[in-house]
C-alpha cells in the first residue's frame, strides 16, 4: 500500500548531540511537511517542500534543518536538540498546493536526555 | 494573525450519546479539512469540504462548512467506543492548501 514511512518511531538523544529523523513516501505525492506536536497540542508546521522548492516557517528556529533528496525522501535535522525539542515529529504528504487531505506517518517520538 | 478557534476542547460521553464539536475561522476559508488522531497515534485525513453550506456525511459523522465558510462542524450520532481520540479541523485560504491552520482539537472520551 502507499504510505508515509518515518524511522526511527522512538528516538532518544542527548542534549546538544545533533540528531536526524527519516521520512519516505510511495505516493508520489509533490508536497513533503515536517511538523512538530507537543502533548495536547495541534501540529505545529516547521517546513515543507514543493518539489525541492524550500518552505520554512518564519517561527521554526535555525536548530531546525531539511532536506529533501528526491521526491520519495525527507529529513529533518535537529543540529543541538534542547529539552524543549522534545515532541512527536510528524512528516506528512499531499498531492498539490492547492486542495486534498494529508497522509501522516506514524510519527518520530524524540526524547532528549 | 489567522486563526481557527475549535471547541469544546474536551468532551465525554457515554455510549450511545451524540457529539458535536465546532470551529470558527477568523476570515474565510478556501477549504477545511477534518482529521481523527487516536491517543498514541497520528491524524488521519478524515474529509475535505470545499463549497459553502456544503454538507457530507462519512456514515455516522457529518460535517458540515458554513455559508460564509468561516465555520465547519462535526458531528457523530450515536457515539462509540472506537471514536475516542481527537477531532482537529484545519482550514487553508484560497490557493494555499499547503498553509494549514489548525484549531486545537477536541478530546472526546467514550463511556462503555
Amino acid at each position: 500500500d502507499a504510505m508515509v514511512i518515518q524511522n526511527p518511531r522512538y528516538q532518544v538523544t542527548q542534549f546538544g548531540k545533533p540528531v536526524t529523523l527519516s521520512c519516505s513516501q510511495t505516493l508520489n505525492h509533490n508536497v513533503m511537511y515536517w511538523y512538530q506536536q507537543k502533548s495536547s497540542q495541534a501540529p505545529k508546521l516547521l517546513f515543507h517542500y514543493y518539489d525541492k522548492d524550500f518552505n520554512n516557517e518564519a517561527d521554526t528556529p535555525d536548530n531546525f534543518q531539511s532536506r529533501r533528496p528526491n521526491t520519495s525522501f525527507c529529513f529533518l535535522d535537529i543540529r543541538s536538540p534542547g529539552l524543549g525539542d522534545a515532541a512527536m515529529y510528524l512528516c506528512a504528504t499531499s498531492r498539490d498546493s492547492y486542495s486534498g487531505g494529508y497522509t501522516f506517518g506514524s510519527g518520530t517520538r524524540l526524547t532528549v536526555v | 494573525g489567522q486563526q481557527v478557534m475549535q471547541i469544546p476542547q474536551y468532551q465525554h460521553v457515554q455510549e450511545g450519546e451524540d457529539f458535536t464539536t465546532y470551529c470558527n475561522s477568523s476570515t474565510t476559508l478556501s477549504n477545511i479539512q477534518w482529521y481523527k488522531q487516536r491517543p498514541g497515534g497520528h491524524p488521519v485525513f478524515l474529509i475535505q469540504l470545499v463549497k459553502s453550506g456544503e454538507v457530507k456525511k462519512q456514515k455516522r459523522l457529518t460535517f458540515q462548512f458554513g455559508e460564509a465558510k468561516k465555520n465547519s462542524s462535526l458531528h457523530i450520532t450515536a457515539t462509540q467506543t472506537t471514536d475516542v481520540g481527537t477531532y482537529f479541523c484545519a482550514g487553508s485560504r484560497a490557493g494555499n492548501n499547503r498553509k494549514l491552520i489548525w484549531g486545537l482539537g477536541t478530546s472526546l472520551a467514550v463511556n462503555p
